[in-house]
């Protein structure tokens, strides 16, 4: 199937700073990507969907100033904390939707990116 | 999108079948079923989707109700490998526009030695 990665693994920033995760699909062009975040035994909650060369589109109760989401080609989203403070520690992870994918329009996950602010 | 039921953990000793169900009784005609698999501490993984067909694939096979209010994943010969937290989920297909996927609270599987 097809891949996605993230970059970094996993980050700890001191609070104040900002942080920039990065998504790639590797072996195909994704025209829309999400980011989801994760919190210890809890379930995955979509924070934004990102279009290719378009504006990020956040769900209810986002901060769009403080998660900055680009999407600048069809091979890459980033997602910025800026300003990261301990309560923005937690799992994020990326999927691509495939351009031109079949029917059932599977989506490909991240290993996600582990957040931690002291 | 429809919301859905599962049971918040299960056990399943190695080499057996693992029965996940799923109860989806808002579930309108044009929503599909789906299941994602995600196991400790990385992204979730697609196991298999269906309409009203059971369906079949080299992960899992997945059962749906002839009424399609509810549903039943399948691992036929569960190994350790498939401890993981299993989210069933039911949306509309779109051909255009954003397929994102809402993920409930899942079923955590226990694979038993």
């Amino acid at each position: 199937g097809a891949v996605v990665s993230q970059h970094p693994s996993w980050v700890i920033c001191k609070s104040g700073t900002s942080v920039k995760i990065e998504c790639r699909s590797l072996d195909f062009q994704a025209t829309t990507m999400f980011w989801y975040r994760q919190f210890p035994k809890q379930s995955l909650m979509l924070m934004a969907t990102s279009n290719e060369g378009s504006k990020a589109t956040y769900e209810q109760g986002v901060e769009k100033d403080k998660f900055l989401i680009n999407h600048a080609s069809l091979t890459l989203s980033t997602l910025t904390v800026t300003s990261a403070h301990p309560e923005d520690s937690s799992f994020y992870i990326c999927s691509a939707r495939v351009f031109g994918a079949p029917s059932y329009n599977e989506q490909f996950f991240g290993p996600g990116t582990r957040l931690t602010v002291l | 999108d429809a919301k859905t039921t599962q049971p918040p953990s299960m056990d399943c000793a190695e080499g057996r079948a693992a029965n996940l169900p799923c109860n989806h009784s808002t579930i309108s005609g044009n929503e599909y079923v789906y299941w994602y698999r995600q196991i400790h501490s990385q992204g979730p993984q697609y196991i298999i989707h269906g309409l009203k067909n059971n369906e079949t694939n080299e992960m899992a096979s997945l059962i749906i109700t002839e009424d399609r209010k509810s549903s039943t994943l399948i691992l036929p010969h569960a190994t350790l490998r498939d401890t993981a937290v299993y989210y069933c989920i039911v949306r509309v297909l779109h051909q255009t526009g954003a397929n994102n996927l809402f993920f409930g609270t899942g079923t955590r599987l226990t694979v038993i030695p």
